[in-house]
């Protein structure tokens, strides 16, 4: 089973600055198979990130991915005010088996 | 646009077995993609239980593959989810999803339900 792990665990920043964020994998994983979440308190995660690099659709294209294969990023370019959430990284393998990793809080400075 | 509406009840006894099921609207399940349920216990983070295919094909959590069972009822449009002898550690939310093409992440999710085990 491949482990995620995200870095840091919270992130403080304002508004207006960049944000990156960290995913490590344990093993390689294919591009094609990692995505990006970010969920807020009382909502379902919101899919913002897949293929790596590839933004769903609505997203703002102040969130970018990049990486492959063991180190992932996620960055938001400029932050706003409704971007301070918690934000997941999870991969797809073999056997149809997905993981997540335990997630980054971006909060307001 | 696709929406899926989880629905069961809300507080199941220790031991027994928790049943849920999603309802999609928005789109026929038998036309593809591969569809799943993930939970997140108050406060922590997503766990992944399974994803299903339309033709029934399923793939589970390594770490509940013993106590769970996801179906799918085309003429319903909808999929369900048993998960056997729950303990207090089953406590969560449960969404459902429409996983990708291929399973490969989750586009569409339901709003989430709360189900609590306790006696």
């Amino acid at each position: 089973e491949i482990v995620l792990t995200q870095s840091p665990g919270t992130l403080s920043l304002s508004p207006g600055e960049r944000a990156t964020l960290s995913c490590r994998a344990s093993q390689s994983v294919s591009s094609s198979y990692l995505a990006w979440y970010q969920q807020k308190p009382g909502q379902a995660p919101r899919l913002l990130i897949y293929g790596a690099s590839s933004r769903a659709t609505g997203i703002p294209d102040r969130f970018s991915g990049s990486g492959s294969g063991t180190d992932f990023t996620l960055t938001i370019s400029r932050l706003e005010p409704e971007d301070f959430a918690v934000y997941y990284c999870q991969q797809y393998g073999s056997s149809l088996l997905i993981t997540f990793g335990q997630g980054t809080r971006l909060e307001i400075k | 646009q696709v929406q899926l509406q989880e629905s069961g009840p809300g507080l199941v006894k220790p031991s027994e077995t928790l049943s849920l099921t999603c309802a999609v609207s928005g789109y026929s399940i038998s036309s593809g993609y591969y569809w799943g349920w993930i939970r997140q216990p108050p406060g922590k983070g997503l766990e992944w239980i399974g994803s299903i295919y339309h033709s029934g094909s399923t793939y589970y959590n390594p770490s509940l593959k013993s106590r769970v069972t996801i179906s799918v009822d085309t003429s319903k449009n909808q999929f369900s989810l048993k998960l056997s002898s729950v303990t207090a550690a089953d406590t969560a939310v449960y969404y459902c999803a429409r996983l990708g093409w291929f399973g490969e992440f989750a586009d569409y999710w339901g709003q989430g339900t709360l189900v609590t085990v306790s006696s």
